[in-house]
């Protein structure tokens, strides 16, 4: 059965600066997507970045990109010039095909002035 | 981008009570919804998955006498918990799968309701 770790329960980051969060997976299959969720005080799931197992390349979206590394299954999310509205829960997400999202336990990541 | 609501946000209900949580898909037509519970500082627990016109596949633990889920349109899944009880108080979270069944389509989320059972 597929898997997914987050090992950080908890990260902190000075506002400005860069963050990364780990997230690791296990799976036996070799097409899939892997996703990072932001879950705000507000409770509502917001989809950060997306990756498709299939592309070598990074994604990026503005100040979020992950690192990829397919052969290791590791997922890690950098979030670069970091803003107190980044503070939030993060979690990553394991999907196969039109399966379900498989979740993580969550970082808390904190942003401070 | 697509948005997917979910009514209401809170809810309290007696115990013994029958409570009922929509979830819609307002621009797109999902034929796929997920619906999740979330305790405090917790993951997200999926629940079961919601096909348009069919039984819903309920995961392991999930009793799916308990939580009854109809999804009867393309845009329209609903959650009903059934003589709630206090310990069915919690965070549940729906989410909709847009078009058809195509590989890595991206899966919306609502904004969540609270039930609290008294």
């Amino acid at each position: 059965a597929q898997t997914v770790t987050q090992s950080q329960p908890e990260m902190s980051v000075q506002e400005a600066e860069t963050v990364t969060l780990s997230c690791t997976y296990d799976t036996s299959e070799s097409d899939y997507y892997l996703f990072w969720y932001k879950q705000p005080p507000s409770r509502q799931m917001i989809l950060v970045i997306r990756q498709e197992a299939y592309k070598q390349q990074n994604a990026t979206e503005n100040r979020f990109s992950v690192n990829f590394q397919k052969a290791a299954k590791s997922f890690s999310l950098k979030i670069s010039d970091s803003q107190l509205g980044d503070a939030a829960m993060y979690f990553c997400a394991y999907r196969r095909g039109t399966d379900k999202l498989i979740f993580g336990t969550g970082t808390r990541l904190q942003v401070f002035p | 981008g697509a948005v997917v609501s979910q009514h209401p946000s809170w809810v309290i209900c007696k115990s013994g009570t029958s409570v009922k949580i929509e979830c819609r898909s307002l621009d797109f037509q999902a034929t796929t919804m997920f619906w999740y519970r979330q305790f405090p500082k917790q993951s997200l627990m999926l629940m079961a998955t919601s096909n348009e016109g069919s039984k819903a596949t309920y995961e392991q633990g999930v009793e799916k006498d308990k939580f009854l889920i109809n999804h009867a349109s393309l845009t329209l899944s609903t959650l009903t918990v059934t003589s709630a009880h206090p310990e069915d108080s919690s965070f549940y979270i729906c989410s909709a799968r847009e078009g058809q069944y195509t590989s890595g389509n991206t899966i919306y989320f609502g904004e969540g309701s609270w039930l609290t059972v008294v």
